[in-house]
């Protein structure tokens, strides 16, 4: 049982060039989080799933876009990747209903040039 | 959406016990009240979980009073292992009509001195 695992988990870009990160849970969770997190930030939301084929934004979606096509995989894309989104990426998994608890990945350190 | 207030960071020794508070004065009535520790490095992960009095496991407690506003996460006898980052977190609940928009705080640094 692998969890929620991130893929790639280090990537350096140049300003302008497109990557996707992609989140894969083997757990059957419904709900899916995407996060940035930077120095003395906390984190912030960027997108969320509640659900295969939906998508809604966070806090900070602004540069980012983002497609469940499968329940198990959450893919955040950078069209046009900048030096403000240089920063280190998770993402997270819950299940709905009582009690429900987020599952992290190990997270994706994206800097970009 | 429930913010969540807590002190940026605080100092303990080993063997000492660390109670870290955190504000949540919109908590809504389905909300469960959830901790989280965060190493370098890695993603957040579950502590500890409850909706209202006092939770205990293994490796913490969680007091929260009648009003739920506030919670109390207690670290008894910490080690230096135990120097992370401590988020609460507040919106998960029982309702899965509700928003699931899980807004995170700043969190508390936690330094454990030897």
């Amino acid at each position: 049982n692998a969890g929620v695992t991130q893929t790639p988990k280090f990537r350096v870009l140049k300003t302008g060039q497109s990557m996707t990160l992609l989140c894969a849970q083997d757990m059957n969770h419904e709900y899916m989080y995407w996060y940035r997190q930077d120095p003395g930030m906390g984190l912030r939301l960027i997108h969320y799933s509640v659900g295969e084929g939906t998508t809604a934004k966070g806090e900070v979606p602004d540069g980012y876009n983002v497609s469940r096509l499968k329940k198990q995989n959450f893919l955040l894309g950078l069209e046009s990747a900048a030096p403000s989104q240089t920063s280190v990426y998770f993402c997270a998994s819950l299940v709905p209903g009582a009690r429900g608890e987020l599952f992290f990945g190990e997270g994706s350190r994206l800097t970009v040039l | 959406l429930a913010k969540t207030t807590q002190p940026i960071s605080m100092d303990s020794y080993e063997g000492q016990e660390v109670n870290i508070t955190c504000s949540h004065n919109n908590i809504a009535t389905n909300d469960y009240i959830t901790w989280y520790q965060q190493f370098p490095s890695q993603g957040p992960r579950f502590i500890i979980q409850g909706y209202k009095t006092k939770v205990t496991n293994e490796v913490a407690s969680l007091f929260i009073p009648a009003d739920r506003k506030s919670s109390t996460l207690s670290l008894p006898r910490v080690s230096l292992s135990d120097t992370a980052v401590y988020y609460c977190l507040v919106g998960v609940g029982y309702n899965a009509g509700n928003n699931r928009k899980l807004i995170w705080g700043l969190g508390t640094s936690l330094a454990v001195n030897p």
